[in-house]
């Protein structure tokens, strides 16, 4: 079962503007939350995390915002640059450190 | 830092053949994960080593997968014989531990089984 879900497959934004990436998991036991970048032929490469504890985590121009009443994460991009295209995954673990992957979102920054 | 390295980046095999794949961790990483990525999912989790041992296995399909990691160190992933549901990309993630560490990928085998 699908516990970590990415609703929308793709994103396209204009350069200079913001993405918002969102999330949704149905595990009340998931308190680490993280995003992966991915290009064309290469393995996943971590972005940022947040723990549960916090509601948000800054890192340069990549934000995530946790809010847990609704089992929701986005991943805010300010300002989208082209390098940017990539397949963004969200993932999530419990306290057995396993993590559960979204189906991911690939983002296209127009320029 | 030399980054995870695994081979051969492609592969293509007839069903029922079988096919392995190889894993280098990044120096000192205790802990070693195999993916299964298939087309328009994420990364799943087939099993998980701490140093040469197995933390969790319970998504691996033991009937035709087996994996190894000898002397807690390189690892391959076996399949055998192969089904057309096994086409994927296999990822190798290392960590220097299991606790909250950042996994770290390589850029995965190709596997396509016709």
């Amino acid at each position: 079962d699908q516990q970590v879900k990415q609703n929308s497959p793709s994103l396209s934004v204009q350069e200079g503007r913001i993405s918002i990436l969102n999330c949704d998991y149905t595990n009340s036991m998931f308190d680490y939350f993280l995003w992966y970048k991915k290009y064309p032929a290469e393995g996943p490469t971590f972005l940022i995390s947040i723990s549960s504890i916090k509601d948000k985590n800054e890192d340069g121009r990549f934000t995530v915002f946790l809010n847990k009443s609704a089992k929701h994460l986005s991943l805010h991009i300010v300002p989208s640059q082209p390098g940017d295209s990539a397949v963004y995954f969200c993932a999530a673990s419990a306290r057995d450190y396993k993590l559960s992957f979204g189906a991911g979102t690939t983002v296209t920054v127009r320029a | 830092e030399a980054g995870v390295a695994q081979s051969p980046r492609y592969k293509i095999i007839e069903k029922r053949q079988s096919v392995a794949f190889w894993c280098n961790p990044i120096s000192g990483h205790a802990t070693l994960y195999w993916y299964q990525q298939i087309l328009g999912q994420g990364p799943k989790l087939l099993i998980q080593f701490q140093n040469n041992g197995v933390v969790d296995d319970s998504q691996l399909p033991k009937d035709r997968f087996s994996a190894e990691r000898l002397k807690g160190v390189d690892s391959t992933l076996k399949i055998q014989p192969a089904k057309l549901e096994d086409s994927a990309v296999y990822l190798c993630a290392s960590s220097r531990d299991r606790v909250r560490e950042t996994q770290y990928f390589g850029p995965g085998t190709r596997l396509l089984v016709l």
